[in-house]
């Protein structure tokens, strides 16, 4: 079945680059677009961007743009987000999410991973 | 900036009907925006439940069920249970711009 399993917490400091991975399990990793979204302490979802894993092309939200990196790795069936010059506001749990192909929305999503940015 | 609207919240009782709905702040929600409904628990990752205005993803009862009301998306809990007590979000796809919104969510209290 499919699973997405994310990478461990983490603290950083205001200023630097948190990456978080994201494997994928139980389809062809090339044929789904993947979704990040996160969600502030006691607040909403927040959609980042979008990556499709075959080529690597991406699409981030306006608000993310300059500061956030998906990438692939087609060897491993792993994606990843990196965000950069961290602050305060940045802390929250980041999800990898599936995308349901031409449905145009996410159909599995990974469990989460708490970024924690702290001085 | 695009604002998807949600109720704050609803309260609805142990076998009775509740309908959330997701509008634009400046517009009309309709099937091309491809409207999809999450819930979520505390402390857990979102659940699919509502994915192209009303297909119900896989596993999910069908007392839960999405359409277009008026001018906004809709999802609507028939005969709803001590567990559906969550958080409830709709994602608008917005084009090839914008690309995805999330609303600003819906608590769902069952009491």
């Amino acid at each position: 079945q499919v699973q997405l399993v994310q990478s461990g917490a983490e603290v950083k400091k205001p200023g630097a680059s948190v990456k978080v991975s994201c494997e994928a399990f139980g389809y062809t990793f090339t044929s789904n677009y993947m979704h990040w979204v996160r969600q502030a302490p006691g607040q909403g979802l927040e959609w980042m961007g979008i990556i499709n894993p075959s080529g690597g092309s991406t699409s981030y939200a306006q608000k993310f743009q300059g500061r956030v990196t998906m990438t692939s790795d087609t060897s491993t069936s792993i994606v990843y987000m990196e965000l950069s010059s961290l602050r305060f506001e940045d802390t929250a749990v980041y999800y990898c999410a599936r995308s349901g192909g031409g449905s145009m929305s996410i159909d599995y999503w990974g469990q989460g991973t708490l970024v924690t940015v702290s001085s | 900036q695009t604002v998807v609207t949600q109720e704050p919240s609803f309260s609805v009782s142990p076998g009775g009907t509740v309908t959330l709905t997701c509008g634009l702040r400046s517009g009309s929600v309709s099937s091309s925006y491809y409207p999809s409904w999450y819930q979520q628990t505390p402390g857990q990752a979102p659940r699919t439940l509502i994915y192209s205005t009303n297909t119900r993803s896989s596993g999910v009862p069908d007392r839960f069920s999405g359409s277009i009301l008026g001018n906004k998306a809709a999802l609507t809990i028939t005969g709803a249970q001590a567990d559906d007590e969550s958080d409830y979000y709709c994602v608008l796809y917005m084009g090839s711009g914008i690309h995805y919104v999330f609303g600003t969510g819906t608590k769902v209290t069952v009491l």
